[in-house]
């Protein structure tokens, strides 16, 4: 079945800095991927839509500036939270529709920690 | 309203028994609906799609959508306590070039041993 790859599972950081996950589509191409955030005991809310080769788009209240996203290749989305704070300090996950498939693929998570 | 709504529980119900989750959904025209199961500290998982009005079985799991009234559920017979977990109701919204899913704040199920 369709395999979304998501690196790293988890990562701290300090204050201040930027952090970079990558989500891959290991055995098809995925024009399109989702980038959710879940804060515990909460759902995945939706931050944006990345599309190969344009701008991603943007879901109302998400700082694009702040989260940037790049849909490089038919296979990789990489998510950049800039400036990191501890506010951000949330499980980030990437999915992607199989175009052959009956639902959406979710990549393991990123568990970003910010101190 | 919200687009998707769920219990968010904890429903407890004992091993053998059957759980019954339960979601609406707010747009008339929504075509897409999807179950998906979360453990603890995990991504989601699909335990099951469903597009048309009826009921649709995979194994233990029996998917129930009624566009007249808006509601979608999940039937899970047998409940084994690795069932445990949270259900998450997920819908795409109509309008949505991109066909993003938009997910309930999910039902958390408790299955006792």
């Amino acid at each position: 079945g369709a395999v979304v790859s998501q690196h790293p599972s988890w990562v701290i950081c300090k204050s201040g800095t930027s952090v970079k996950i990558e989500c891959r589509s290991l055995d098809f191409q995925a024009t399109t991927m989702f980038w959710y955030r879940q804060f515990p005991k909460q759902s995945l809310m939706l931050m944006a839509t990345s599309n190969e080769g344009s701008k991603a788009t943007y879901e109302q209240g998400v700082e694009k500036d702040k989260f940037l996203i790049n849909h490089a290749s038919l296979t990789l989305s990489t998510l950049t939270v800039t400036s990191a704070h501890p506010e951000d300090s949330s499980f980030y996950i990437c999915s992607a529709r199989d175009q052959g498939g009956s639902g959406y693929t979710f990549g393991s998570g990123t568990r970003l920690t910010v101190v | 309203q919200k687009e998707v709504e769920q219990n968010s529980g904890p429903l407890s119900v004992p091993e053998g028994a059957i759980a019954s989750l339960n979601c609406t959904y707010s747009d008339r025209v929504s075509q897409s609906f999807f179950w998906y199961r979360q453990y603890s500290g995990k991504s989601p998982e699909l335990i099951m799609s469903i597009y048309s009005n009826g009921d649709k079985e995979d194994g233990r799991f029996t998917a129930q959508l009624n566009k007249a009234s808006q509601y979608v559920s999940l039937l899970i017979r047998d409940s084994q306590p690795s069932d445990s977990a949270t259900y998450l109701c997920a819908v795409i919204p109509p309008g949505t070039g991109f066909q993003k899913l938009v997910f309930g704040t999910g039902t958390r199920l408790l299955v006792s041993p």
